[in-house]
C-alpha cells in the first residue's frame, strides 16, 4: 500500500510570490490535515479536510489556504509569502472515522525556503 | 497557549535501559493522544496512542501511561534500542475537532 505522497520535496521562493504544495493521501483515506513545522515549534495545525469539506482551521493567517479533490489529495496555497513562512510542510492523512480520532500517517514533507 | 507540553528538549539514555518521555496537556476535553517518532528529512511515524477511558497500552517495546488527574501522559521504551534515536512527539485531540496538538518534541539519544 503507497503512503502518503507530497511534492515537491523541495521548494526555493522569494518573498511576495505565491506557492502551492500538493499531497495525495493514502489509498481509502478521506482524511487530510495539514501541519506547519519549525525548530522549537512542533507540528502546527493548519486544517483538515475531509470529503472536499474543511473541518477545522489552525490559528494562521488567510494567506494560508487549502482544498481538497474529490478523489481525496489535497492542495494548500501560500500567498505573499514572508521569510517567516519558510519551514517543513507536512500532509497527514486517516480514515477519520467518528470524532476524527484515529491514527495519522504522514508524508515526508515538503521544504519551503523562502528567500 | 501552549496546550501540549513536552518540557524536556532532550534525554541520552543508556542501550537497553528504559527511555521515558513526558507530556502534560493543559485542556481537559484532550481524550485520545498519540506518540510519533520522527527521523530527520522524514515525516513523523506514528508510535502508539491511548483513549481517555483506558490508562495504559502497551504494544511491543512501547508503553504509553495516561494519569488523566495529573493531565499526564509518559511513554516508556523497554529495552532502548541505538535505532530509537529520533525525535519523539505526543499529540492530543478533543473528539469532534479533528485536530490534533502536538508538542514541540523530546529529542532521544540511546548511547550505544
Amino acid at each position: 500500500k503507497a503512503g502518503v505522497t507530497q511534492t515537491p520535496r523541495y521548494l526555493i521562493k522569494t518573498r511576495g510570490q505565491q506557492v502551492t504544495l500538493s499531497c495525495s493521501p493514502i489509498s481509502g483515506h478521506r482524511s487530510v490535515s495539514w501541519y506547519q513545522q519549525t525548530p522549537g515549534q512542533g507540528l502546527q495545525f493548519l486544517f483538515e479536510y475531509f470529503s472536499e469539506t474543511q473541518r477545522n482551521k489552525g490559528n494562521f493567517p488567510g494567506r494560508f489556504s487549502g482544498r481538497q479533490f474529490s478523489n481525496s489529495r489535497s492542495e494548500m496555497n501560500v500567498s505573499t509569502l514572508e521569510l517567516g513562512d519558510s519551514a517543513l510542510y507536512l500532509c497527514a492523512s486517516s480514515f477519520s472515522g467518528s470524532g476524527g480520532q484515529d491514527e495519522q500517517f504522514f508524508g515526508p514533507g515538503t521544504r519551503l525556503t523562502v528567500l | 497557549d501552549q496546550q501540549v507540553k513536552q518540557n524536556s528538549p532532550s534525554l541520552s539514555v543508556q542501550e537497553g535501559r528504559i527511555s521515558i518521555l513526558n507530556c502534560d496537556y493543559t485542556n481537559s476535553m484532550f481524550d485520545y493522544f498519540l506518540w510519533y517518532k520522527k527521523y530527520p528529512a522524514e515525516g513523523p511515524t506514528f508510535l502508539i496512542s491511548i483513549s481517555s477511558i483506558k490508562d495504559k497500552n502497551e504494544d511491543g517495546r512501547f508503553t504509553v501511561f495516561l494519569n488523566k488527574s495529573a493531565k499526564h501522559l509518559s511513554l516508556h521504551i523497554v529495552p532502548s534500542q541505538p535505532g530509537d534515536s529520533a525525535v519523539y512527539f505526543c499529540a492530543a485531540s478533543a473528539r469532534g475537532t479533528y485536530k490534533y496538538i502536538f508538542g514541540t518534541g523530546t529529542r532521544l539519544k540511546v548511547l550505544a
